[in-house]
């Protein structure tokens, strides 16, 4: 059964440095999702991508993050100047249609800012 | 803005049971979605269920039903004969329905449900 990978499940870095997470959907997915989930907090919604552009995205994705699909398999998260905050859990989903809620999750990559 | 509510961090429940896991939400939107999802311990969420506001019945999945009350902004999950299969983190969610874009989910806390054997 095809299912969403991430890339690396775990990464420690210090602040102040980058940070790619990399992803990759189900093939034949249209909509693209990165979430994250601090330790003991809800999941959080960060961006959904389409058509090789964001579509929404939450006041927690200021310009510290960026997206991209940079080869029509990868979508990645980048962000560029770590903090001690952004340590959590990232989760990148894809979908096929839209609306329907059905996302199809990667397992997450655990990402601690030290 | 929508807030999703899960007041149980964590239920446990015998095999076999029957075990209701609670939600309620609150938003001034007339037309969305809500969703269940499980986090088994490998970390993957999965789409247990999902109810379309518009929609007075509810939905059910095999063991899996809701019991989605529009007017109370309450939507609980029910899952019948519990199996030790269930243990997992149950997330309650939201989305708002609009004519473009793809939106985002927006997550209850969750609640930690273990099946005793």
């Amino acid at each position: 059964e095809p299912e969403v990978t991430q890339t690396p499940s775990h990464q420690v870095t210090q602040m102040g440095q980058e940070v790619i997470l990399r992803c990759v959907p189900i093939s034949n997915h249209l909509y693209f999702y990165w979430y994250r989930q601090i330790l003991g907090q809800k999941v959080e919604f960060l961006v959904s991508f389409y058509n090789n552009e964001i579509s929404e995205k939450s006041e927690i994705f200021d310009d510290q993050f960026s997206v991209e699909r940079p080869d029509g398999s990868n979508f990645t998260l980048k962000i560029r100047s770590t903090k001690l905050e952004d340590s959590a859990m990232y989760f990148c989903a894809s979908s096929r249609n839209r609306n329907t809620g059905e996302l199809f999750f990667g397992e997450g990559s655990r990402l601690t800012v030290l | 803005a929508q807030t999703v509510t899960q007041s149980q961090p964590e239920m446990s429940v015998q095999e076999a049971e029957t075990v209701t896991l609670s939600c309620t939400y609150d938003t001034s939107e007339s037309n969305y979605y809500l969703f269940w999802y499980k986090q088994p311990p490998s970390r993957q969420m999965i789409l247990v269920i999902r109810q379309e506001a518009y929609k007075q019945q509810n939905a059910t999945e095999n063991r899996f039903s809701v019991n989605f009350q529009k007017a109370a902004k309450s939507f609980s999950l029910k899952i019948s004969d519990s199996q030790l299969g269930d243990t997992a983190m149950y997330f309650c969610a939201f989305m708002k329905y609009s004519g473009g874009g793809a939106d985002g989910l927006t997550f209850g806390k969750g609640t930690h449900l273990i099946i005793q054997p």
